[in-house]
């Protein structure tokens, strides 16, 4: 168990719906990052926030959006949902974002799968 | 655009054989390179290497990172079953304002045989 908690485990949605997925990352790390992984794609880097600020964005698509909050939960939110944005969600969480260190060691939570039909 | 590449894609060795996973990279600002192991769920971190630190060991695996051929190896020794997974190999790159994030390589499947 890696300290990081994601909600809910499944989610089954249609096409064009919203969906929110939750994050909580481990005691005392600042970083939150988002990643997807599909079978066609592999693990693709999303986004990231570090106390509660965007730090840096990788493939993510203007429908979907995140934020972290004052509590250093995050969320992301996936809009106008397509059949190809089903997927296992990823949430990681590390201490810092700076310095090369042990402290950008990222731990992930179990993710959450997303089924669009 | 930064890239990763493992090979090979897929290996199949009996229990107590070594195995050597490979991981060449092309990224711009490279900061780290980072190991995990993943089983049916989520990836568990295994290695972070650096410049000041391109060689890790613990247990029966090990790895090193060569920053002249841009590339870094994971050596497991005595294979158990409990090593079959998908081994992924992770950049991560810096720019300026904060990491950019890791990019991915594709993965090696590991399949240990009894």
């Amino acid at each position: 168990d890696s300290g990081v908690t994601q909600t809910p485990k499944h989610l089954i949605t249609a096409t064009g719906q919203r969906v929110t997925l939750r994050c909580s990352p481990r005691s005392g790390d600042l970083s939150v990052y988002w990643y997807q992984q599909s079978l066609d794609q592999g693990l693709q880097f999303l986004i990231q926030y570090y106390n509660g600020e965007e730090r840096a964005k990788g493939n993510i698509l203007e429908r979907f959006s995140a934020q972290q909050f004052p509590d250093l939960h995050s969320e992301l939110n996936l809009s106008s949902l397509e059949l190809g944005d089903s997927a296992l969600y990823f949430c990681a969480s590390s201490v810092g974002s700076w310095g090369g260190s042990e402290a950008e060691t990222q731990y992930f939570g179990p993710g959450t799968r997303l089924l669009v039909l | 655009e930064d890239k990763v590449v493992q090979s090979p894609l897929s290996l199949v060795v009996h229990e107590g054989d070594t195995v050597t996973l490979n991981c060449s990279y092309e990224v711009t600002n490279f900061r780290s390179l980072l190991w995990y192991k993943q089983e049916k769920k989520a990836p568990t971190f295994l290695f972070m290497l650096t410049s000041s630190g391109i060689e890790k060991k613990s247990g029966r695996l090990s790895s090193i990172l060569d920053k002249k051929e841009l590339s870094s190896i994971l050596n497991i020794t005595a294979t158990q079953t409990g090593d079959s997974a998908i081994y992924l190999c992770a950049v991560l790159s810096y720019s300026g304002g904060g990491a950019d994030g890791l990019t991915f390589g594709k993965g090696t499947h590991l399949i240990i045989q009894p």
